[in-house]
């Protein structure tokens, strides 16, 4: 099973909601990852959580939030966004530890693609 | 700044014609992944190239990865209309799991 699954699909937001993103995989894999993709541009990070500790967050404006509740859940808590933000937010797992170079291989899910108004 | 440079950025042929996407650095890089993504969907990942010099073939794409792990190339033979979409190509280098991602190739294969 290489499947990393995303809720929801769509959601539309006011400015002033708050909302969530959810992000599950049961790969058994250490590492998940956030990304936000604008149309035909490649994703860009935005956090990192390895071994369910946060290890890199690429200067998010605070209105993203992440958490990894367990190995195998990632949400990411939206609140006062910008029309901006509208994108599709990505989430990837990647097996990490250790192993040949292939555990650097990231598995994405299908995204959830944001509308805020 | 860590560069990976994707060419060509936009590709329209006919259905039946052969392709072939480069992503290029002067980096090296521990693995190389290729992607494909369709519109409102994430990247599905096609293949990961670990060796230089290494070759992959996957059905009509062939990937390859330059001997000294700094460049790789996918090929498509017979280019069919389901192989539209955007191929990604990301490199890793062992920094925490961070992917540098070149700026994508969008391919349209008309019937």
């Amino acid at each position: 099973d290489t499947e990393v699954t995303q809720t929801p699909k769509h959601l539309v937001m006011g400015m002033t909601n708050k909302k969530s993103l959810k992000c599950e995989q049961h790969m058994g894999h250490r590492a998940m990852y956030w990304y936000k993709q604008k149309a035909k541009k490649p994703p860009e990070l935005m956090f990192v959580y390895s071994y369910e500790k946060l290890s890199i967050n690429e200067s998010v404006p605070s209105r993203f939030s992440p958490e990894c509740p367990n190995s195998s859940l990632l949400n990411l808590h939206l609140h006062a966004l910008q029309p901006e933000d509208s994108a599709l937010y990505l989430c990837a797992s990647s097996p990490m530890g250790s192993g040949g170079m292939e555990r650097e291989t990231q598995y994405f899910g299908p995204g959830t693609r944001l509308l805020v108004l | 700044t860590q560069l990976l440079e994707q060419s060509p950025q936009f590709l329209s042929i006919q259905e039946g014609e052969n392709l072939t996407v480069y992503c290029n650095s002067s980096s090296v890089f521990s693995s190389l992944q290729w992607y494909r993504q369709e519109p409102g969907e994430g990247p599905v990942l096609l293949v990961t190239v670990v060796t230089g010099g290494e070759v992959k073939k996957l059905k009509r794409l062939t990937f390859q990865f330059g001997d000294a792990r700094k460049d790789s190339s996918l090929h498509i033979t017979a280019a069919q209309p389901g192989d539209t979409g955007l191929y990604l190509c990301a490199g890793a280098r062992n920094q925490g799991g961070k992917l540098i991602f070149g700026q994508g190739t969008e391919l349209s294969v008309k019937p």
